[in-house]
């Protein structure tokens, strides 16, 4: 069974803080990783995807990605109450017909 | 910005009913897919469509959901007698290029059945 793992939180942090967020996957031959947003009641909206190794910076999002430890994260700098959701990661890519794989979500916390 | 778009909102139905629920897509994607979410669970893959074609379904799909492309723009998940587990919200999503790329999700149905 191919999984996706995340601590569902939730997790704490005060404004202006900097929130680490973390996800394993099982299936190696995953290629790409999306992380999303998801608020109560709503869609989940992207905010970043990465499927190199390494870092990828997007504004106050930084996306890495491990394949050797098959570990994602999700860094978001200068937290804000309005990043108060549940982050999830998805992996994707092993079959060529874009299914993705989703953990079960991190729920944030940004208390001003 | 261009975006996915979702009808009903909220569909209610009885146990044994029929629904379909619709999608438009954005409109110069070419990958298709619904998913679902059962209250407080994982977004769960249901279905990938392409060219015309189902390319991969999951174990939840199975012969009461039907998938189509009636034309251009819509893109419609069936499910034909619908069961109180079916209840969830459904989102439908789109990706332009291939398989590999970002997916931008829909609003969702909500589907409760009673």
């Amino acid at each position: 069974q191919k999984e996706v793992e995340q601590n569902s939180g939730p997790l704490s942090v005060p404004e202006g803080a900097i929130a680490s967020l973390n996800c394993t996957y099982s299936d190696r031959g995953s290629q790409s990783f999306f992380w999303y947003r998801q608020y109560s009641g709503k869609s989940p909206e992207l905010i970043m995807f990465i499927y190199s190794n390494g870092d990828k910076e997007d504004g106050r999002f930084t996306a890495q990605l491990n394949k050797a430890s098959q570990y994602v994260s999700l860094l978001i700098r200068d937290s804000q109450p309005s990043d108060s959701a549940t982050y999830l990661c998805a992996g994707g890519g092993s079959s060529n017909t874009g299914k993705l794989i989703f953990g079960q979500g991190t729920t944030l916390q940004v208390k001003p | 910005e261009p975006e996915v778009t979702q009808t009903p909102s909220h569909q209610v139905t009885q146990m044994g009913q029929e629904v379909i629920l619709r999608c438009v897509p954005i409109s110069n994607h070419l990958y298709f897919y619904w998913y679902r979410q059962i209250l407080g669970q994982k977004v769960e893959f249901l279905v990938s469509f392409y060219n015309n074609e189902i390319s991969e379904k999951s174990e939840i799909f199975d012969d009461q959901f039907s998938v189509e492309r009636p034309d251009g723009s819509n893109f419609t998940l069936k499910i034909r007698s619908t069961k109180l587990e079916d209840s969830a919200m459904y989102f439908c999503a789109s990706t332009k290029t291939n398989s590999l790329s970002e997916q931008y999700f829909g609003p969702g149905t909500r589907l409760t059945v009673t």
